[in-house]
């Protein structure tokens, strides 16, 4: 299995810009989720799925941020318009029936 | 309220020393815990997770943790360290709804 995979790796935008990242997990995951890691705050939960179906987005911080999961193979996470608080270390996870998470490798996002 | 709670922000060990990282959480049921590690540049890998049986879980690179009740405590640890094993380690726990919560990580140096 080649695990979660994400993209893009490492992400420059200017201020204002749209941004999205993209998240395939673990076939067979039916759970998928979204962490933002920042030097102040640490690993912050934005949003999960289960079975494709958006559960709790109570940790998406504004507006701004948006998520999709359209098929159990694809999700986005995106970013309309964005801000140099915005930078940050974004994860994808996956697990099966919430057993232990499996991390992506991680965007790394720079808003200038 | 849920919480964990890594006391060491950095913990500095000679290679082949024993080690021990610290982990408390706050939690009104049986949890579901977990040892992440997270190498420089890299999403966080599962080193050991506890569902419940037996107390002392052994994991992968030669970790176990030890799930102590009465302390609600779950301490990471390991024999002999090697200078490898420098990276930042995250404690969670999880509810049966998967949405964990994370320590805010301890960060490991090791000496030659």
């Amino acid at each position: 299995d080649a695990g979660v995979i994400q993209s893009p790796r490492h992400e420059v935008t200017e201020m204002g810009q749209e941004v999205t990242l993209r998240c395939k997990p673990i076939s067979g995951h039916d759970y998928l989720f979204w962490y933002r890691q920042t030097m102040m705050r640490g690993l912050e939960l934005l949003i999960y799925f289960n079975n494709n179906v958006p559960i709790d987005d109570s940790g998406m911080p504004e507006d701004r941020f948006s998520a999709k999961m359209p098929n159990a193979s694809f999700s986005t996470l995106k970013i309309q318009p964005s801000e140099p608080r915005d930078s940050a270390v974004y994860f994808c996870a996956s697990s099966p029936r919430g057993r232990g998470y499996t991390f992506g490798s991680g965007t790394r996002l720079t808003v200038v | 309220a849920q919480s964990v709670t890594q006391p060491d922000i950095h913990i500095t060990v000679s290679e082949g020393a024993s080690l021990e990282l610290r982990c408390n959480y706050s939690y009104g049921a049986t949890p579901y815990l977990f040892w992440y590690v997270q190498s420089p540049g890299q999403g966080l890998q599962l080193l050991l997770k506890y569902f419940s049986g037996d107390t002392l879980v052994q994991g992968i690179k030669g970790f176990e943790a030890e799930f102590k009740r009465s302390q609600s405590s779950f301490n990471l640890r390991k024999p002999s360290v090697h200078w490898s094993d420098a990276a930042e380690y995250f404690c969670a726990v999880g509810p049966g709804t998967y949405k964990y919560i994370f320590g805010t990580g301890t960060r490991l140096k090791v000496l030659a």
